[in-house]
């Protein structure tokens, strides 16, 4: 079953604006984590937020973590074109790092 | 970027025979994981290796068995493929220092007919 669930499903934007996305989920984690996807690639890890944590920052990404309402989001500043793809949150809520993923948002950047 | 080769990378079969992935890392990461990617689904957990012969059930393993008899390799198996197991495939790591995050392969697409 599905742990995070992410929203909205697809968001377009222009080049320059900020995009905001965010993920719920229904257990106890600890720690979420958000991945990226381009078209036909692989999953690239973006950034891991520790269920501790309630704010965490890496360049143009900021996510914060509110476990008492068991969300997330993830926002992107000052989007670029190159930041077009699918993005993934990710819960880790028990041992082997063994990660739910949600069904992904596709974002799209408007050059 | 993390060393992980997954093979083949695209494959078509028929319904009925066998199919075998492979997932090949350099990294000597302990925890090597088997996920699918449908539409509509994001990804799904299938099995997981926590080391060599080390192996257990994720949330989709019906249809599916592995094996881990070194540490670089993990191979899934579809047994008897169905059009139901027609999918992306998609080989993960574990990285060192208890992180926690995956680094994933390129993906292996598969369709059976």
């Amino acid at each position: 079953s599905q742990q995070g669930e992410e929203d909205p499903q697809a968001l377009s934007i222009q080049e320059g604006e900020n995009a905001t996305m965010n993920c719920s989920y229904k257990t106890s984690i600890n720690n979420l984590q958000w991945y990226r996807q381009n078209s036909g690639r692989g999953l690239v890890h973006l950034i891991l937020i520790r269920s501790n944590e309630r704010e965490k920052h890496s360049g143009r990404l900021r996510v914060t973590l509110d476990t008492s309402k068991k969300s997330s989001s993830l926002l992107i500043t000052a989007s670029r074109a190159a930041d077009t793809a699918s993005y993934f949150c990710a819960t880790d809520a028990g041992a082997n790092s063994k990660l739910t993923f949600g069904k992904g948002i596709t974002l799209s950047v408007r050059p | 970027d993390a060393g992980i080769t997954q093979s083949p990378r695209h494959k078509v079969t028929e319904t009925g025979t066998p199919v075998t992935l492979r997932c090949h890392q350099t990294e000597n990461h302990r925890y090597m994981y088997w996920y699918r990617q449908d539409p509509g689904h994001g990804l799904r957990l299938i099995h997981y290796s926590y080391g060599v012969k080390d192996t257990d059930k994720g949330e989709v393993s019906d249809g599916y068995s592995v094996s881990r008899s070194k540490t670089e390799d993990f191979l899934l198996t579809l047994e008897s493929a169905t059009s139901s197991q027609t999918s992306v495939y998609f080989c993960a790591i574990a990285g060192s220092g208890g992180t926690g995050e995956l680094f994933f392969g390129e993906g292996s697409r598969l369709t059976v007919l």
